[in-house]
């Protein structure tokens, strides 16, 4: 069965460091999604990326974020330069249907980033 | 604003009972309903996702329903198992291109 993967499954960083985090959505998909969770917290929605730009995107998501497809088959999260509040479990997901209210995001099993 | 809430937060049964999670959003205006399960530390893995013209899904011991018009959605767990110890997400999806999350119920099923 075909699934969102991610890399690295956990990347420590120091503060004020660049990371990137890596998803390769289900191939076919047209719709990608970050989301975040922060430990004891809620699976937030950051942003959502259709046709090589973002669709809509949180308070959460400033300019410290931004997010790329940069071929046919990976979408990244870039946080320019992090904080310790960034340290999360952040989520990838994708959607194929043409029409999004039609089918479920399907999640990747999430990259831990650890900000010290 | 959409916000879900699940209710109880946690919860700890002894192995074998039934037992029912619930999910309450506030607009009921959603497009689908899916439920979660998040083992420690790790990542969501799908378990049940109901449309809004769906009354209830079900999946082996897993039965999800939906009462749109009352805002609210229950997940059923059938003779519970240590194994079904995880915390159990809902999500809705109001057609803004994102879902939006409860913050879990914790279960705990004691051998």
């Amino acid at each position: 069965e075909p699934e969102v993967t991610q890399t690295p499954s956990h990347q420590v960083t120091q503060m004020g460091q660049e990371v990137i985090l890596r998803c390769v959505p289900i191939s076919n998909h047209l719709y990608f999604y970050w989301y975040r969770q922060i430990l004891g917290q809620k699976v937030e929605f950051l942003v959502s990326f259709y046709n090589n730009e973002i669709s809509e995107k949180s308070e959460i998501f400033d300019d410290q974020f931004s997010v790329e497809r940069p071929d046919g088959s990976n979408f990244t999260l870039k946080i320019r330069s992090t904080k310790l509040e960034d340290s999360a479990m952040y989520f990838c997901a994708s959607l194929g249907a043409p029409i999004p209210d039609t089918d479920t995001q399907y999640f990747g099993p999430g990259t831990r980033l650890t900000v010290l | 604003k959409q916000e879900v809430t699940q209710i109880p937060a946690a919860l700890s049964v002894p192995e074998g009972e039934n037992l029912v999670l619930n999910c309450s959003f506030t607009d009921s205006a959603i497009y689908n309903l899916q439920w979660f399960r998040q083992d420690p530390g790790k990542g969501l893995t799908s378990l049940l996702l109901i449309q809004s013209s769906q009354r209830e899904q079900t999946s082996g011991r897993l039965n999800a329903s939906l009462d749109k018009s009352s805002g609210r959605s229950t997940l059923y767990i059938a003779a519970s198992q240590p194994g079904d110890s995880a915390t159990y997400l809902c999500a809705v999806y109001p057609g803004t291109y994102k879902y939006i999350f409860g913050t879990g119920t914790r279960l705990k099923v004691l051998a």
